[in-house]
């Protein structure tokens, strides 16, 4: 199986910040890579899907860059909406995986 | 607008059984993927099964293979899960998803509400 391992696991930051999140894949998964974000009691939201493209109705302020096994979620200028927890996932093969999650929190 | 509306969670014995449904609409159902994927309490996401757009293709995570049947009704829009066999383990919030084609290689772009099974004795 493919580990996925994201980092920090958990960050302080204050509105307006640039936030980076790290997710390393155990093997290449070449640009087979989502990014969820998943706010408290509520279902997952597809931010980012094959590394870097922007889901449909998502903030420009969100980006996603790598392939390979290395991957970045970036986001510009924090915003009071985005205080959630961010999960990376691999789609390239089953069974799927995801990061164990990035709790982004206020500073 | 794409709904995914599950039921049929519940409290269940150790080695009992439960059947999850999906309900979509808004969308063509049986043009795309479906998934199941679920979040034990106060952890991370953990994906269970994926059916391809026919239904015929499936993938099970290892920890459920052998207990848990995912199918699909493309004639009424309706996704399933069958749980046997349960496992105090298998206490999660189970989402139904979407993916973003037919087959592999799509990330799930659309994720119901979820739907509790707690397996108790």
């Amino acid at each position: 199986d493919i580990q996925m391992t994201q980092s920090p696991s958990s960050l302080s930051a204050s509105v307006g910040d640039r936030v980076t999140i790290t997710c390393r894949a155990s093997q290449s998964i070449n640009s087979w890579l989502a990014w969820y974000q998943q706010k408290s009691g509520k279902a997952p939201k597809l931010l980012i899907y094959k590394a870097s493209s922007l889901e449909r109705g998502v903030p420009s302020r969100f980006s996603g860059s790598g392939s390979g096994t290395e991957f970045t979620l970036t986001i510009s200028s924090l915003q009071p909406d985005d205080f959630a927890t961010y999960y990376c996932q691999q789609y390239n093969s089953y069974p799927w995986t995801f990061g164990q999650g990035t709790k982004v929190e206020i500073k | 607008e794409v709904q995914l509306l599950e039921s049929g969670g519940g409290l269940v014995h150790p080695g009992g059984s439960l059947r999850l449904s999906c309900a979509a609409s808004g969308f063509t159902f049986s043009g795309y993927s479906m998934s199941w994927v679920r979040q034990a309490p106060g952890k991370g996401l953990e994906w269970v099964s994926v059916i391809y757009s026919g239904g015929s293709t499936t993938y099970y995570a290892d920890s459920v293979k052998g207990r848990f049947t995912i199918s699909r009704d493309n004639s009424r829009d309706m996704l399933t899960l069958q749980m046997n066999s349960l496992r105090a383990e298998d206490t999660a919030v189970y989402y139904c998803a979407k993916g973003g084609g037919p087959l592999r290689y799509y990330a799930l772009d659309a994720w119901g509400q979820g739907t509790t099974v707690t397996v108790s004795s």
